[in-house]
């Protein structure tokens, strides 16, 4: 049974400041996904990423995937209060598994 | 249309009712998905459908009823839900199962909140 694990699960932020969500999973697969969630609201994707070494970046956000590892990553740089929200790493093994999510909270 | 519209955005329904929600897309995608997100949790998959044919269930009781009339429609009938299945009903759907699509993978509609009281 695939499994996809995040972590941290919480994790509370100065503004300007650098951190890493990790997420593993279980089986192979080369498609993964991250997505944002806001409170009450519905899923917004953010990467999908096909490819081993794939990386991609919007803003303050960049993604990498290491399937040899079965590792993403998903960095923020100099946060901004406007980043608060949950991220979920999702693997597509035909169908999509989620992660447990990381609660950013970016305090000024 | 790059959207997946779901109905109603609320429901409150008591335990004896039955109802319907409903998930649209015109996107042309061929694989459509419901997931059900309790409270700071994770979106669990209930069903898949793939080419308007249930591809995947994941041992939902059977007060959740899947329905699949053509390939923009889905529906998720509900009846006799218990209070613990109140959640968010996520819609999502995808061009096909792989959701290869280096664009957005699966798109998700604004979900159905359900309250069963």
């Amino acid at each position: 049974e695939l499994k996809v694990e995040q972590n941290p699960l919480f994790l509370s932020m100065q503004e300007g400041k650098n951190y890493t969500i990790y997420c593993n999973y279980s089986t192979t697969s080369d498609r993964l996904y991250w997505y944002r969630q806001d409170p009450g609201k519905s899923l917004e994707s953010l990467f999908v990423l096909l490819s081993n070494g794939a990386v991609k970046q919007e803003g303050r956000l960049m993604a990498s995937l290491d399937t040899k590892a079965r590792l993403s990553t998903l960095h923020i740089t100099a946060a901004v209060h406007d980043l608060s929200a949950t991220y979920f790493c999702a693997v597509n093994n035909n169908d999509m598994r989620f992660g447990a999510g990381t609660r950013l909270t970016v305090k000024p | 249309d790059t959207e997946v519209t779901q109905t109603p955005k609320h429901l409150v329904m008591g335990m004896t009712n039955k109802k319907s929600l409903k998930c649209e897309q015109h996107m042309g995608h061929r694989a459509m998905y419901w997931y059900k997100q309790k409270a700071k949790k994770p979106p669990e998959l209930m069903f898949v459908y793939s080419y308007e044919k249930l591809s995947i269930n994941e041992s939902v009781p059977s007060r959740f009823s899947p329905e699949c009339p053509n390939s923009s429609l889905l529906n998720l009938h509900l009846h006799a839900l218990q209070p613990e299945d109140s959640a968010l009903y996520l819609c999502a759907s995808s061009q096909d199962l792989q959701g290869a699509n280096p664009l957005h993978g699966y798109t998700f509609g604004s979900g159905t909140r359900l309250t069963v009281v």
